[in-house]
């Protein structure tokens, strides 16, 4: 069954120091999002993206965050210079299109922590 | 107020209960995600329902659009159900809006 992939599964970075996570999104879904969780909360909206371009994007998603789809598979989140506050898990998620409400299939997350 | 609130908060039963968790929401459009979450963290989407019920093995799940409300029910709970449940509604820019979750352990 088609799944959606993420890498890496952790990541330790760095206060100040720049992220690029990865995700493969189901091959002919064209949506793409992505969420984070901090620890003890809520999963929180970052962004969603649609024929290359950003659709709608969260007030957490500031100039320190950019996506970007490089290739026809992946699909990446970059933060260019991490906060302590940015430690969390990051899921990526992605939905067909030509559905009246097309369903998200998430990713296993990727745990950044910054120290 | 939050967006989206679900009920209990976390939910402790005896393996074989009938369970469930319920689910208010204030916005999105009329569609939501019951979505599972295990303790390394990953999530599953168990189901989406914009109307009506849906059955997935043991587990159900209802929707009252005119209420806002949906439940997640599961029959003959077991152990390995013991997880975090999630309900998400989906907002009007096709993102999806979040409940805090439901923290359910089932004993056996």
């Amino acid at each position: 069954e088609p799944e959606v992939t993420q890498t890496p599964s952790h990541q330790v970075t760095q206060m100040g120091q720049e992220v690029i996570l990865r995700c493969v999104p189901i091959s002919n879904h064209l949506y793409f999002y992505w969420y984070r969780q901090i620890l003890g909360q809520k999963v929180e909206f970052l962004v969603s993206f649609y024929n290359n371009e950003i659709s709608e994007k969260s007030e957490i998603f500031d100039d320190q965050f950019s996506v970007e789809r490089p290739d026809g598979s992946n699909f990446t989140l970059k933060i260019r210079s991490t906060k302590l506050e940015d430690s969390a898990m990051y899921f990526c998620a992605s939905s067909d299109v030509g559905l009246v409400w097309p369903e998200q299939y998430f990713g296993p997350g990727t745990r950044l922590t910054v120290t | 107020k939050n967006e989206v609130e679900q009920s209990p908060q976390n939910l402790t039963a005896q393996e074989g209960e009938f369970i469930t968790i319920n689910c208010s929401y204030s916005v999105g459009i009329s569609a939501l995600h019951w979505l599972q979450q295990h303790p390394g963290g990953g999530i599953v989407s168990l189901f989406m329902l914009s109307s009506g019920k849906k059955k997935h093995g043991r587990l159900i799940a209802t929707i009252n659009i005119q209420e806002k409300h949906s439940s997640l029910h599961i029959t003959a709970s077991h152990p390995r159900d013991s997880a975090v449940y999630i309900c998400a509604v989906l907002g009007s820019q096709g993102n999806l809006i979040f409940g805090k979750g439901t923290k359910l352990s089932v004993k056996p």
